[in-house]
């Protein structure tokens, strides 16, 4: 069976530090990654999605930039964090156009 | 364009009694539909899908959902409601017209459940 893990679980971190969060996969080939950020428990802000390995669409200009450098494996990375960045990120993979997100546990990211 | 609305912030219920989260839907094609479910401090969990077939979508932990083309609607429902079911609730769609790979997400519905 399939398993999403995101590492940390949880981060305080000073503006202006670099961040670097961790989204993989596992039992499962070639997915589809997602980055979403819920701030104040509520809705879901997609910031990218991948397709593939290297292809990366962003829809949201940050401060943030997304990678994807192994076919199950997600990054998400920041050079200077800001006030605003604190929030709930959630990555999600899902099997082709037609299938269903299924969300990792999360991050919880206090920018200080 | 995709779009969808919960209209309801919070969504109050006693325990044994039966509950709805209302969720509408905005599509140019064919609606593939969605509900999932927060607990706080958690990732989503995914409960139930529509993609054709019979209206009524049978899901994971006694819930279900009734898909209405003519309303454009995609409500959640449970016969007896727990306390346990108490948290945040996702009602997602996407267009199959527009080969998106990318569902629009609700704003998320409040359930709290009495005891």
């Amino acid at each position: 069976s399939q398993t999403i893990h995101q590492w940390p679980a949880t981060l305080v971190q000073p503006v202006g530090s670099p961040l670097s969060l961790e989204c993989t996969v596992e039992g499962t080939s070639n997915p589809n990654l997602y980055w979403y950020r819920q701030a104040a428990g509520r809705g879901l802000q997609l910031l990218f999605y991948s397709v593939g390995i290297g292809q990366i669409s962003s829809e949201v200009p940050q401060n943030l930039s997304a990678s994807r450098p192994q076919d199950r494996q997600f990054i998400l990375s920041s050079k200077k964090l800001l006030l605003s960045d604190s929030g709930f990120y959630l990555c999600a993979w899902a099997l082709g156009e037609r299938d269903t997100q299924y969300f990792g546990p999360g991050t919880r990211l206090t920018v200080l | 364009a995709q779009s969808v609305a919960q209209p309801e912030d919070q969504v109050n219920v006693a325990e044994g009694n039966p509950l709805t989260v209302k969720c509408t839907y905005s599509v140019s094609g064919n609606p593939y539909l969605f509900w999932y479910v927060q607990y706080p401090n958690r990732g989503l969990q995914f409960l139930l899908k529509y993609i054709t077939g019979d209206n009524l979508v049978k899901g994971s932990y006694g819930f279900e959902a009734e898909f209405n083309k003519s309303q454009t609607s995609f409500h959640l429902k449970k016969p007896s409601a727990l306390v346990s079911d108490s948290a945040l609730y996702f009602c997602a769609v996407r267009d199959l017209a527009s080969g998106s790979y990318i569902p629009t997400f609700g704003r998320g519905t409040s359930l709290i459940v009495h005891p």
